[in-house]
């Protein structure tokens, strides 16, 4: 069964603290690891990909994956106001079926 | 560049009405098309994908049917809207064989009233 858990939030940090976002899966198969910030009323929007385990970073954003645990982060550093949106998390498997979501964070970075 | 629109943003339909949400792809050929549904609380859950031409896949049972009739065109509708069809649906695509990284379009609310 697809399942992907995150913690909906709210979470609310001040200006500049860093940001940690997370995320657990259940099936082993899942080799594909995204992030998409989602602002109100607008569609995703692809932040970072990540294939297999291991870390990527991308200017103040960096993803990580464990697949021996089956979890998923986000590391937002030098957080800023702009950030303040929900944080999806999805995987992916084999084939062209479509992506499992998790039910995303509503992040709240406080001026 | 590959760009995906979407249209309308918001739309007020009386139950009972007929539904056509219209997606399309530009810059790449042969997506991999999706039509997934947000709501509150419960995360995107999948409508249905198609990887060409009229290959249609439904991920649940429905009042909603897809359509692909072209390359880069995806058509989402119903006959007859349901209270319950509210709703934020998006349209997304991908390339290649794997579920690797999608991308969305911005969305239609959808209010049956």
């Amino acid at each position: 069964q697809k399942e992907v858990e995150q913690d909906p939030g709210p979470l609310s940090v001040p200006e500049g603290a860093i940001v940690s976002l997370n995320c657990t899966y259940s099936n082993s198969a899942f080799q594909y690891f995204m992030w998409y910030r989602q602002y109100s009323r607008k569609g995703p929007e692809l932040l970072m990909y990540t294939y297999s385990s291991g870390n990527k970073e991308d200017g103040r954003f960096t993803a990580q994956v464990d697949k021996s645990s089956k979890y998923i982060s986000l590391f937002i550093r030098d957080s800023q106001p702009s950030d303040s949106a929900t944080y999806l998390c999805a995987v992916g498997g084999g084939g062209a079926d479509g992506l499992t979501f998790g039910k995303g964070t509503h992040l709240i970075i406080q001026p | 560049s590959q760009t995906i629109h979407q249209w309308p943003a918001t739309l007020v339909q009386p139950v009972g009405s007929p539904l056509s949400l219209e997606c399309t792809v530009e810059g790449t050929s042969n997506p991999n098309l999706y039509w997934y549904r947000q709501a509150a609380g419960r995360g995107l859950q999948l409508l249905f994908y198609s990887v060409g031409i009229g290959q249609i896949s439904s991920e649940v049972p429905q009042n909603l049917s897809a359509s692909r009739p072209q390359d880069r065109q995806f058509i989402l509708s119903s006959k007859k809207l349901l209270l319950s069809d509210s709703g934020f649906y998006l349209c997304a695509f991908n390339m290649g064989q794997q579920n690797t990284e999608a991308f969305f379009g911005q969305g239609t609310r959808l209010t049956v009233v």
